[in-house]
């Protein structure tokens, strides 16, 4: 099963700046890519997904992530952040099962 | 209103019991999974089935039992052979049994007393 990396644990950011939070997989071929997002109270919700086609796809609330096969990497970026962005973020690799990383939680600062 | 529920929000575990989380979906999906989330160690998948009557152990199977009679329901009994069951339980569905993305639940929280 795949290894999940996330780079950073927790990360705190002013309301606008720029937010990109790291994502790498352990070893290649064919995989689905996710990234998730946990509001404080709610559901675990899909945020973006890529499955083929163009490696810049495009999710909801203006996140945005970069499929680079080459770095076995998933980055999730968003160019200005808002308070209600505050969350925390997990991204997911499936070959034949779904592996999660642990997860990056962001705190938007007002 | 389409989704996935579980019930209940809280369950509070005493030494040496069984209890039941229950995981309920109308999206007419054939998979269902359960995973436990801790802080710091994201989402481990305890079980999951891919068809009515069938299931799989899951990366931490261990001290928990599943059941899948129905396609709407799965189950989670956690056994008192699981000795740190506190933890965040989730319930997820899919399409199928392939890559498909995976819609979850509201989740539960097990404590134990």
């Amino acid at each position: 099963a795949q290894s999940v990396s996330q780079h950073n644990h927790h990360v705190i950011l002013s309301e606008a700046a720029s937010l990109e939070l790291g994502c790498n997989y352990s070893y290649g071929g064919t995989v689905n890519l996710f990234w998730y997002v946990q509001y404080p109270g709610q559901h675990l919700q899909l945020l973006l997904k890529y499955f083929s086609g163009d490696p810049l796809v495009k999710g909801i609330k203006g996140f945005e992530a970069e499929f680079i096969k080459s770095k076995f990497s998933f980055n999730l970026r968003k160019p200005s952040v808002q308070w209600s962005d505050t969350a925390e973020y997990f991204c997911a690799v499936n070959d034949y099962k779904l592996s999660f990383g642990a997860g990056t939680t962001v705190t938007v600062r007002a | 209103d389409g989704g996935i529920t579980q019930s209940p929000k809280y369950l509070f575990r005493k030494e040496g019991q069984n209890v039941t989380l229950s995981c309920e979906q109308n999206l007419n999906h054939d998979a269902m999974y359960w995973y436990r989330q801790d802080p710091g160690q994201g989402l481990r998948l305890i079980y999951y089935s891919q068809i009515v009557n069938d299931f799989q152990k899951g990366d931490i199977a261990e001290g928990y039992s599943v059941s899948r009679e129905k396609k709407e329901s799965f189950p989670l009994t956690v056994t008192s052979a699981q000795k740190n069951p506190t933890a965040f339980y989730l319930c997820a569905s899919s399409i199928g049994d392939g890559q498909e993305t995976q819609y979850f639940g509201p989740g539960t929280r097990l404590l134990v007393l």
